[in-house]
């Protein structure tokens, strides 16, 4: 079956834009997590959604960054006036539930440059 | 401050050989760790998980110990194939309430032919 996908797969943008990322989950997926990978860094959590809950959102470096999903489907994650330090690799994953031994399935991420 | 360490950033095995890949942690909260694979420009991909109440996991060419009194754990894959070539990543969660997965910095695997 289809995998969790993300688009754009590169983002170029100018220091001081607005971006926003798209996951796409598994289909039946409960949880839904975004992380990113800074270069030559291991993942680092910002936020994650369980089905209707609030959306824990501890892992957030600003307010500049948000994240929304509608239900269990499509989640977008936005990036206000984009820093240079904003540049990494946002990756999404889904499960079919939070926590428990129920692995995470990765996007093949979203490569965000700010020039 | 890193919870999870990872602290050889790559490591050359010959094929065949047996490869092992080290992963410290700090957090006694931590209940159940995973090891993913990443190849470039693909996400990570989820290879092999231990819970806290189990010191092994097999699964095929992949073993995970887990050392608690250490706080250690690793993954040795035998044989090591071309294949195996990638970043590997550990990874940890917590008991309670957190459901994110905390990671380690990676380490480069190449396995020379």
């Amino acid at each position: 079956g289809a995998g969790v996908s993300q688009s754009p797969s590169n983002k170029v943008t100018e220091k001081g834009k607005d971006v926003e990322l798209r996951c796409d989950p598994i289909s039946g997926h409960t949880a839904l997590y975004w992380y990113r990978q800074r270069l030559g860094q291991g993942l680092e959590f910002l936020i994650y959604f369980q089905g209707n809950s609030a959306p824990d959102k501890s892992g957030l470096p600003s307010d500049r960054f948000s994240a929304e999903r509608t239900g269990e489907s499509v989640s977008t994650l936005t990036i206000q006036r984009t820093q240079q330090e904003d540049s990494a690799v946002y990756l999404c994953a889904s499960s079919l539930r939070a926590g428990g031994p129920y692995e995470q399935y990765f996007g093949p991420g979203t490569r965000l440059t700010v020039t | 401050d890193q919870q999870v360490k990872q602290n050889s950033p790559s490591l050359s095995v010959q094929e065949g050989r047996i490869s092992i890949l080290n992963c410290d942690y700090t957090n006694s909260m931590f209940d159940y760790f995973l090891w993913y694979k990443k190849y470039p420009a693909e996400g990570p991909t989820f290879l092999i998980s231990i819970s806290s109440i189990k010191d092994k996991n097999e699964d095929g060419r992949f073993t995970v110990f887990l050392n608690k009194s250490a706080k250690h754990l690793s993954l040795h894959i035998v044989p090591s194939q071309p294949g195996d070539s990638a970043v590997y990543f550990c990874a940890a969660r917590a008991s309670g309430s957190a459901r994110q997965l905390t990671f380690g910095s990676g380490t480069q695997l190449t396995v020379l032919p």
